[in-house]
Parts: C-alpha cells; structure tokens; sequence
C-alpha cells in the first residue's frame, strides 16, 4: 500500500516568519515529489516539484527531498497570509499516477 | 496560460442516475486523469487515460466508471449508475508524459448525490 503522511495541522506561523511543511512516504519506488496548495473548497494548484536529493529553490520556496529518509519538506520563507491554506504532498512512482498526502493546513497570521 | 478546464462546476443528482463529467485538457498534454476528493478526505486516483486506453486505474475505478475521450479535446468521465458515496469533488488533470512530468488540475466539478 502507497502512503503519504503529512501531519493535518494547523500549522500556525506569524507573517514574516518561516513555514515548514513535512511529508514521509511509503513506497521507495516513489521518484518524482510535488507541492501543491489547496485553498477550501478549490483544486491543487501546482507550487513545486522536486526529483533529486537536496534543495531546489523557487522564490520564497524550497523544497527539499532525502530518499534515503523517504522524507519530503516545502519551506516557506517570508510567510504572507495570502499563505494559508492546505498543502498537499504528492507522490509519483512513474506509475503515471499521483498519491497524495492528507495535507497540511498552514495558517499565517498577520 | 493554458489550463484545465471542466464542466459542470456543479452537479446535483438523484441515486441511481448517469452522470457525465466533461473536462477539457491542456491542448498538448497527453495524459490524462480523474482523482476525486470527499470532503475532509484526501485527494484520491481514479484513473489514468493515454493513447485513447487507460493506463492505471484504482480500486476505486470499478464497473460504475467508465472514461472516454470522444474526440479531440474532450475527456469524459461517466459514473453508471451514482450511490450516495459518489458525492465528491471530482477532478480532472493533464500532463505533457508521466513520471516527471507535471499533472495540472481542472477546478473540478462537485458532485452531489441525494
């Protein structure tokens, strides 16, 4: 069974301040990891995705990935309350499908 | 930019009746997918469509499903014959290859069982 465990939250965070987000997964097929937020009641829109292990960067993201911990995090620099909202983890096994995490709900106060 | 698109937004319907969920994928994307989300519950796979088959489909997907893509840039996804369980947000989503590649979401239509 493919898993992917995020804790639900809320993850509370002052504006300004750093949010970090994490995600564990089952299956160490997994190769391919995505980042999307999901604001009530809209769809996962697409924030970033990662392959290899380390950091990637995109603006006040990054993301980071250690395969040997099966183990996936999304920092959020800078925090805005424009930021909250849920934030999905997903998983790609090249199985041309995307497993998802349960999501973690971030809430920026001002 | 180009996106997903999907129709109805809404749709509300009695047990037992067809539904037909229309999406219009990204115009180069050659995978398609449906994924559904309960309220409160996690997104889930329902199905992946490539070269006019499906590719990978989940428990989920049983004989009440079905996919088409009836043309050249509609994607359908049909529920037989709807339980109350069916209600749902259903999403559609496309992407240019698998494995590495991006999948991008419609906005999704909610489905509403009575």
């Amino acid at each position: 069974q493919k898993e992917v465990e995020q804790n639900s939250g809320p993850l509370s965070v002052p504006e300004g301040a750093i949010a970090s987000l994490n995600c564990t997964y089952s299956d160490r097929g997994s190769q391919s990891f995505f980042w999307y937020r999901q604001y009530s009641g809209k769809s996962p829109e697409l924030i970033m995705f990662i392959y290899s292990n380390g950091d990637k960067e995109d603006g006040r993201f990054t993301a980071q990935l250690n395969k040997a911990s099966q183990y996936v995090s999304l920092l959020i620099r800078d925090s805005q309350p424009s930021d909250s909202a849920t934030y999905l983890c997903a998983a790609d096994n090249a199985g041309n499908m995307l497993t998802f995490g349960g999501g973690t709900r971030l809430m920026v106060k001002p | 930019e180009p996106e997903v698109t999907q129709t109805p937004s809404h749709q509300v319907t009695q047990m037992g009746q067809e539904v037909i969920l229309r999406c219009v994928p990204i115009s180069n994307h050659l995978y398609f997918y449906w994924y559904r989300q309960i309220l409160g519950q996690k997104v889930e796979f329902l199905v992946s469509f490539y070269n006019n088959e499906i590719s990978e489909k989940s428990e989920i997907f049983d004989d009440q499903f079905s996919v088409e893509r009836p043309d050249g840039s509609n994607f359908t996804l049909k529920i037989r014959s709807t339980k109350l369980e069916d209600s749902a947000m259903y999403f559609c989503a496309s992407g240019r290859g698998r494995g590495q590649e991006t999948q991008y979401f419609g906005p999704g239509t909610r489905l509403l069982v009575l």
